[in-house]
């Protein structure tokens, strides 16, 4: 079965340059999540997009912002990195629109970024 | 107020022996759902079962199941049998209200290590 895909794997910048992440859902999944995972930490919630548009917003700071296209892909962009910003980026996708609650949400394999 | 707890940082298990992780969780939805993950070394994160708050049996996925206790507000989850590739890291999570557009908050993980 098709998986999110996220690409690249792993991306190496130094401070102060931009990043571009990108989040190919599972087909018929209408829903896309980003969350940054820190060294040891878990999971936190940066922003998601229904339908194209967003849906809501967590912990995202100013310097990132993101959107979903026409194809459903997502693309996370970050810009003036910093040395905090190094971490794993998920991407994670649902199928909202079939009301229910269950609504797993499937990860991708994440972007491993880290800022020099 | 934290979320979602997890009070075992770390777990040992012998391989072919039953182990539970303990989640706690703490909302005031009457609708919410819960969400076990595994992260392996390699970073993935792998959707393991679901448990929705209405939900009048307990789930089943193969050798996990989530003894769900609503009046306790916990959601531990029971693997049977460990297995060596069981060995990784375990997040608990919630997602609250209807359908529509929720994110998932996550515990602090526990890291399960099985013994041959």
């Amino acid at each position: 079965a098709a998986g999110v895909i996220q690409s690249p794997r792993h991306l190496i910048k130094e401070k102060r340059e931009t990043a571009t992440l990108k989040c190919y859902p599972i087909p018929r999944h209408d829903t896309v999540y980003w969350y940054q995972q820190g060294p040891g930490q878990d999971p936190q919630f940066l922003i998601s997009f229904y339908e194209k548009m967003q849906s809501d917003k967590g912990s995202i700071p100013d310097r990132f912002s993101a959107q979903q296209f026409s194809d459903y892909h997502s693309e996370l962009n970050m810009s003036s990195l910093e040395l905090g910003d190094s971490a794993l980026y998920f991407c994670a996708s649902s199928r909202e629109s079939s009301g229910v609650a269950k609504n797993i949400q499937y990860f991708g394999a994440g972007t491993r970024l880290s800022v020099l | 107020a934290q979320k979602i707890t997890q009070t075992q940082p770390g777990m040992f298990v012998q391989e072919k022996e039953a182990v539970t992780l303990d989640c706690t969780y703490d909302t005031s939805d009457p609708s919410y759902g819960l969400f076990w993950y595994k992260q392996p070394s390699s970073g993935e994160m792998i959707f393991l079962i679901y448990q929705g708050s209405y939900d009048q049996q307990n789930a089943t996925e193969g050798r996990y199941s989530l003894n769900f206790q609503k009046a306790r507000k916990s959601a531990n989850l029971v693997i049977s049998a460990s297995q060596l590739g069981d060995s990784a890291m375990y997040f608990c999570a919630m997602r609250e209200g209807t359908p529509g557009a929720n994110n998932l908050f996550f515990g602090t993980g526990t890291r399960l290590t099985v013994i041959p």
